[in-house]
């Protein structure tokens, strides 16, 4: 089953412009992470939000959290061609083990 | 240099012949995982282990297997590949809460 959501499922935008991406939830979590994949690679991670945080930053991303409408967003600021790549929320199930499901990515793509 | 390696990126086979793609990790981190990737779908959990002969099943374990006898090995078993396991597989390794992912495996199942 499909835990993470995003929306949308494609983003083109120029340069310099922001891009917002949405990933929603159904299940409690312990924390929700966001990863990036350049085409058919491997994941890396990018930053991790706990439930019991509201906003997070690092460089160039944001990323909100919002644990009673089970969503969050991330948001780059700024864009460049190379941030070209799919986007991935996951999410730890709060069930005491190591369960993650990712929802099914936004592919973004940032015009030169 | 820290990193996750699988092997083979790349295998072509046939429906029935069993095969094995290594995943190994040089970070000596406890938990590791496997994901397999398809279109649309996202990434789908088939198999973890949180250390040393403690494995336990994800969303999607049919016709996997798996096995961890050291901490920084973890292979994963096609006893019998079937055509609708072709995918892209991912291993991951994870300390706290950041996954480590390897370069994945293409495989196709004729």
């Amino acid at each position: 089953s499909q835990q993470g959501e995003e929306d949308p499922q494609a983003l083109s935008i120029q340069e310099g412009e922001n891009a917002t991406m949405n990933c929603s939830y159904k299940t409690s979590i312990n924390n929700l992470q966001w990863y990036r994949q350049n085409s058919g690679r491997g994941l890396v991670h990018l930053i991790l939000i706990r439930s019991n945080e509201r906003e997070k930053h690092s460089g160039r991303l944001r990323v909100t959290l919002d644990t009673s409408k089970k969503s969050s967003s991330l948001l780059i600021t700024a864009s460049r061609a190379a941030d070209t790549a799919s986007y991935f929320c996951a999410t730890d199930a709060n069930t005491g083990g190591f369960k993650t499901i990712f929802g099914a990515g936004t592919r973004l793509f940032v015009k030169a | 240099e820290a990193q996750v390696t699988q092997n083979p990126r790349y295998l072509i086979t046939v429906t029935g012949k069993k095969l094995t793609v290594t995943c190994s990790q040089n970070m000596n981190h406890e938990y590791m995982s496997w994901y397999r990737q398809d279109p649309g779908l996202g990434l789908r959990q088939i198999y973890y282990s949180m250390n040393v002969e403690v494995t336990d099943k994800g969303d999607v374990p049919e016709g996997y297997k798996v096995s961890r006898k050291e901490k920084r090995n973890f292979p994963l078993i096609l006893e019998s590949p079937s055509p609708n396991q072709t995918s892209l597989y991912f291993c991951a390794s994870r300390f706290a809460d950041t996954q480590y992912f390897g370069p994945g495996t293409r495989l196709t199942v004729l």
